[in-house]
């Protein structure tokens, strides 16, 4: 049973349309995760949720927003979309346990830019 | 600062071993380590908590040293299905208690 789930799997956007990646899980966990992952790179850190406390890494653009209205539900949106923004998004959970944690990846969004 | 993971690529044939190393400038107390393959989402090999820790997933295992703020996987008699792309990923305060993963060791395991 799929435990992170992303839609869509696949999206094709249009250059400075905005759109919506949504990321929804199973398994109660309090920590929500979004990292982009572009081709051949690692996955980078865009933001995180602990609970419902927002964490944004320094170096997110702008351009990225998020939103988490319930412990299960977690969004990403690019209000411009660029053609460098086309990657991999990844949703990924945890949950803190005696000081440390796994993630739980999803399956991943492709996005392209046209 | 991204930790550095050695070698970059690695080819090996079945049943052959292999190591792939992480090291970090920044002082740790764990190390995830994650298998990708391609198209697919990173999933979840283990976390090493204490320096000098090892841990093992069927033939994969891992050390932890956390006084030299590194860490290696050990890849014993490899499977066609360990190929993939391993990314460690240090936690510590100095990357700001969240994982940073290293840039990745792509690994091909040939019949």
């Amino acid at each position: 049973d799929a435990m992170v789930i992303q839609n869509p799997r696949y999206q094709v956007t249009q250059f400075g349309k905005p759109v919506t990646l949504s990321c929804s899980q199973t398994l109660n966990h309090n920590v929500m995760y979004w990292y982009q992952q572009k081709s051949s790179q690692a996955p980078k850190l865009l933001f995180h949720y602990y609970d419902k406390d927002f964490n944004n890494e320094a170096d997110t653009p702008d351009n990225f927003q998020s939103r988490r209205p319930n412990t299960s539900f977690c969004f990403l949106d690019i209000r411009s979309p660029g053609l460098g923004d086309a990657a991999m998004y990844l949703c990924a959970t945890s949950i803190r346990l005696a000081g440390s944690y796994e993630q739980y990846f999803g399956p991943g969004t492709r996005l392209t830019v046209t | 600062q991204q930790p550095v993971q050695s070698p970059q690529a690695v080819i090996l044939r079945e049943g052959e071993d292999a190591v792939i190393n992480c090291s970090s400038s920044k002082a740790l107390y764990s190390v995830h380590w994650y298998r990708q393959k391609h198209g697919e989402a990173p999933v979840f090999l283990m976390i090493l908590l204490k320096g000098g820790e090892q841990k093992g997933h069927e033939k994969i295992s891992a050390s932890f040293n956390e006084k030299k703020q590194q860490s290696s996987l050990y890849l014993t008699a490899s499977q066609l299905s360990y190929s993939g792309t391993y990314f460690c990923g240090p936690e510590g305060a100095e990357y700001g208690n969240k994982l940073v993963f290293g840039a990745g060791t792509i690994l091909r395991v040939k019949s």
